[in-house]
């Protein structure tokens, strides 16, 4: 059963639109949610994390939601552009000795169009 | 330029052969993890390593066995594979004190027939 559950799992957009990524967890004692961008035929690198002490992280076009309280937080790719075509994933995990033991969200194949 | 290396790159096994999946980091991370990927699935863990000398079990760890001697270095071992096993498999590394991220290999593209 699946702790991180992510949709949708494929999105079209047309380039300089908003790509929104969706994750819901389960266990509350999750407190880093990284997200991970992955091209074909290459490893997952990191995007942009968060900790539960803010609701919002923004990185260039990238920013993460957070919401504690519904146990929900979300990927927005701002003005997309053809390069950022990739899967990606969220994940959750702990800090402590569960660090770097994620449990992943299925993925979601991002195409954006010309 | 420093990062994870994995080897072999891609295999080809026949069921019930041994195989070991060679990882190597020079980052000097404390720990390191080996995650399979399957569609549909995303990453899942199989085994960790928090320092040399340790290792402990992830969500998904029969069928597979690693050891830590050093620092740099983390092999995988399928001791006897299965269909099942086919995957792709990503070695990874962070140094948990620091806080910084988790750091992904290239993978190996693993097919058992």
């Amino acid at each position: 059963q699946q702790q991180v559950k992510q949709s949708p799992q494929s999105l079209i957009v047309q380039k300089g639109g908003i790509s929104i990524i969706n994750c819901a967890y389960e266990n509350t004692a999750f407190d880093y949610f990284p997200w991970y961008q992955q091209f074909p035929g290459k490893g997952p690198a990191l995007l942009i994390a968060i900790r539960p002490d803010v609701s919002e992280k923004k990185e260039g076009r990238f920013t993460i939601s957070f919401n504690k309280s519904a146990k929900q937080f979300s990927l927005h790719i701002m003005d997309s552009q053809p390069g950022d075509s990739a899967t990606y994933f969220c994940a959750a995990s702990t800090f402590g000795d569960s660090w770097g033991k994620f449990q992943f969200g299925a993925g979601t194949q991002v195409v954006v169009t010309p | 330029i420093a990062g994870i290396t994995q080897a072999p790159t891609s295999q080809i096994l026949a069921a019930g052969r041994r195989m070991t999946l060679r990882c190597t980091q020079d980052m000097r991370h404390n720990a390191m993890y080996w995650y399979r990927q399957d569609l549909g699935l995303g990453l899942r863990l199989i085994h960790y390593s928090n320092t040399a000398g340790t290792t402990g079990k992830g969500e998904v760890p029969d069928g597979y066995s690693v050891s830590r001697a050093n620092t740099d270095d983390f092999p995988l071992t399928l001791a006897s594979a299965v269909p099942s096993q086919t995957s792709v498999y990503f070695c990874a590394s962070s140094d948990p004190p620091s806080g910084t991220g988790v750091y992904f290999g290239p993978g190996t593209r693993l097919t058992v027939l």
